[in-house]
């Protein structure tokens, strides 16, 4: 597509609950990106794809969170069992080229109630 | 690793020109970046550098690295009420992934 696509653009859920948030990248960028967005603060980065692997997952900050990219484009992060630390905005980018910067999608704004 | 900071705020006056500082401590970083965010929105891509340069101009935008300090400096030219955002500076670290400044909100005063 023309540019990075996520959905839901909002997703509010109970505690304790599993969420499946979408990015569908830009076509033909292999490296895509999840970040975490908390009110007034810098991104933080959560996962790096290259294709359909995770180059760097070291980001996650636990094992209830996960994210996969079957078919090196579209990605899912699956956050189980949510907390209400888990509530942010869950950024996506992609990216087809070092250097020339990452094109973030709108972002899924998470509140866990 | 690589630490990004920045001011949190800057004012100026509309027709003025704004100037954002940001400071990073990796000197091996190759790409540096301006992004910018608005109110609800995503981060958009405005501008960037790659570290053997020492300035790049694009239209309002004026972009200087100072490698020797690892200063990074975005100028706005004529700034407009619709230049009020955040504006995030980020470095590449040695696997090229961004790393990130908390943010300057620039707020433009009539």
């Amino acid at each position: 597509g023309a540019g990075v696509s996520q959905t839901p653009s909002n997703k509010v859920t109970e505690k304790g609950k599993y969420v499946e948030l979408r990015c569908d990248p830009i076509s033909g960028h292999t490296a895509l990106y999840w970040y975490r967005q908390s009110l007034g603060q810098g991104p933080e980065f959560l996962i790096y794809f290259q294709g359909t692997g995770a180059a760097d997952d070291s980001g996650l900050p636990n094992d209830r969170f996960f994210a996969v990219r079957p078919e090196g484009s579209v990605s899912t992060l699956k956050i189980q069992r949510t907390e209400r630390g888990d509530s942010a905005v869950y950024l996506c980018a992609s990216s087809g080229d070092r250097g020339n910067g990452y094109t973030f999608g709108s972002g899924t704004r998470l509140t866990v109630v | 690793g690589e630490d990004v900071e920045q001011s949190l705020f800057l004012s100026v006056r509309e027709g003025d020109s704004s100037v954002i500082n940001c400071t990073y401590t990796d000197s091996s970083s190759t790409y540096l970046y301006w992004y910018k965010q608005e109110p609800g929105a995503g981060l958009q891509l405005l501008t960037y550098i790659f570290s053997n340069m020492d300035m790049k101009q694009d239209q309002r935008l004026t972009v200087l690295l100072n490698k020797k300090d690892k200063h990074l400096s975005l100028r706005i030219a004529d700034t407009q009420t619709g230049d009020s955002a955040i504006y995030f500076c980020a470095a590449t670290d040695s696997n090229y992934q961004l790393i990130w400044g908390a943010g300057t909100k620039l707020i433009i005063k009539p």
